[in-house]
């Protein structure tokens, strides 16, 4: 059971336009709800992670928002670069769930000069 | 700088034999590590959580036997995939909680087998 969905599955963008992934799960127990970047043949990376007691967290040019009623929350890539076309993954985890990591299904953003 | 490291990020085996991949972390203690497998142009799925001190858990449908995990110390986890065959050729992570929630993930290793 895919427990978190992630939208779009592919994206494309011009430089310095405002990507916007969305993502949105089933389970409320979930209490952390961290984005990753990854690379082709590289690990993920934890870009910025948000709590359901927070509508917003902004770091550099990513933001989180957050619909805890909805079920929802999304990344924001703000002035997006060339640099920052990866995979991105949505994730969730809950408090006694023992860090594990329920993922999306990830979206390929291509940013185009 | 990375926290998370894994070793080797790429090798290619013969059908049959086994191969160890070493998950460790840098700069902190981890007693719990976590080992995936991803597919191209797919998300991660999560085979298999090592715990220091007891045994692996496994994920529905991960065959214990095939992937073998041992947790040897604080900083060091090992994955072995016995008598590899090549629909065992992915790419396998590693990641290790550091605090609370947050989760670092190795930079991979690329299995192939031929």
């Amino acid at each position: 059971q895919q427990q978190v969905k992630q939208s779009p599955q592919s994206l494309i963008v011009q430089k310095g336009g405002i990507p916007i992934i969305n993502c949105a799960y089933e389970n409320t127990a979930f209490d952390y709800f961290p984005w990753y970047q990854q690379f082709p043949g590289k690990g993920p990376a934890l870009l910025i992670a948000i709590r359901p007691d927070v509508s917003e967290k902004k770091e550099g040019r990513f933001t989180i928002s957050f619909n805890k009623s909805a079920k929802q929350f999304s990344l924001h890539i703000m002035d997006s670069q060339p640099g920052d076309s990866a995979t991105y993954f949505c994730a969730a985890s809950k408090a006694g769930g023992g860090n594990k990591l329920t993922f999306g299904t990830g979206t390929q953003l291509k940013v185009e000069l | 700088g990375a926290v998370v490291s894994q070793h080797p990020s790429w090798v290619i085996c013969k059908s049959g034999t086994s191969v160890k991949i070493e998950c460790r972390s840098l700069d902190f203690q981890a007693t719990t590590m976590f080992w995936y497998r991803q597919f191209p142009k797919q998300s991660l799925m999560l085979m298999a959580t090592s715990n220091e001190g007891s045994k692996a858990t496994y994920e529905q449908g991960v065959e214990k036997d095939k992937f073998l995990i041992n947790h040897a110390s604080l900083t060091l986890s090992t994955l072995t995939v016995t008598s590899a065959h090549p629909e065992d050729s992915s790419f396998y992570i590693c990641s290790a909680p550091r605090l609370a929630n947050e989760q670092y993930f190795g930079p991979g290793t690329r299995l192939t087998v031929t």
